[in-house]
């Protein structure tokens, strides 16, 4: 079983505020996906990278795929009450599979106004 | 519509009862997903079906949970004998093709067994 382990599972901020999550794993993936839950919602998703190394940016939100594509991390600068939500990342083409993605827990993001 | 449509949006139900719920995915959408989402567990994979391939069905947890897609559109994923463990958000997902892309996700069922 290939196991995504995102942290920290809760943070909370004050808008203004920069953060960074993060997203770990033993096995290498072929991609790595960020989403974003809204209570109540379905996942949304914000980005996908699939290079090692790769860096993408989306407006305040920056992404980053590990040089081994084992781990990425997603940096807020200057939070925002609207960026409140569960973040999820998703593992992709891990043990053969081209379809199926393997999700972490999540972190969930409360951030005051 | 545009998007998934997932019904019943809430379903209450008491222990060893059936329930059915319904996936409606986006048209054209060939690949439809269904993960389970639980408090703190995060969405666990059940099961896959991408045009008339098989289903990978390798996430079920258990013979009292199956799931057809009829005609290639609509799926309904049933779970007999309802235990208070399977409550939980079931969510659905479609996208345009068998490998990895965008999942767009319905806005779940929500089972609470009593």
């Amino acid at each position: 079983t290939q196991l995504l382990e995102q942290s920290p599972q809760f943070l909370s901020i004050q808008e203004g505020e920069n953060l960074t999550v993060y997203c770990n794993s033993s096995s290498v993936f072929s991609s790595l996906q960020w989403y974003r839950q809204e209570p109540g919602e379905g996942p949304v998703l914000l980005v996908t990278v699939v290079t090692g190394g790769e860096v993408k940016k989306l407006k305040r939100l920056t992404f980053q795929f590990g040089d081994a594509r084992k781990d990425s991390s997603l940096h807020i600068t200057a939070a925002q009450p609207g960026d409140t939500g569960l973040y999820l990342c998703a593992g992709g083409g891990s043990g053969g599979s081209n379809y199926k993605l393997t999700f972490g827990k999540g972190t969930l993001l409360t951030v005051n106004p | 519509g545009a998007g998934v449509s997932q019904s019943p949006s809430n379903k209450v139900t008491e222990k060893g009862k059936d329930v059915e719920l319904r996936c409606d995915p986006i048209s054209g959408h060939t690949a439809l997903y269904w993960y389970r989402q639980s408090l703190g567990q995060g969405l666990e994979f059940l099961i896959y079906f991408q045009g008339n391939s098989a289903p990978d069905k390798s996430g079920l947890p258990s013979d009292r949970f199956s799931a057809e897609r009829t005609g290639g559109s609509v799926s309904t994923l049933t779970i007999q004998r309802t235990q208070q463990e399977d409550s939980a958000v079931y969510l659905c997902a479609s996208s345009l093709a068998g490998h990895i892309g965008e999942l767009f996700f319905g806005e779940g069922s929500r089972l609470t067994v009593l």
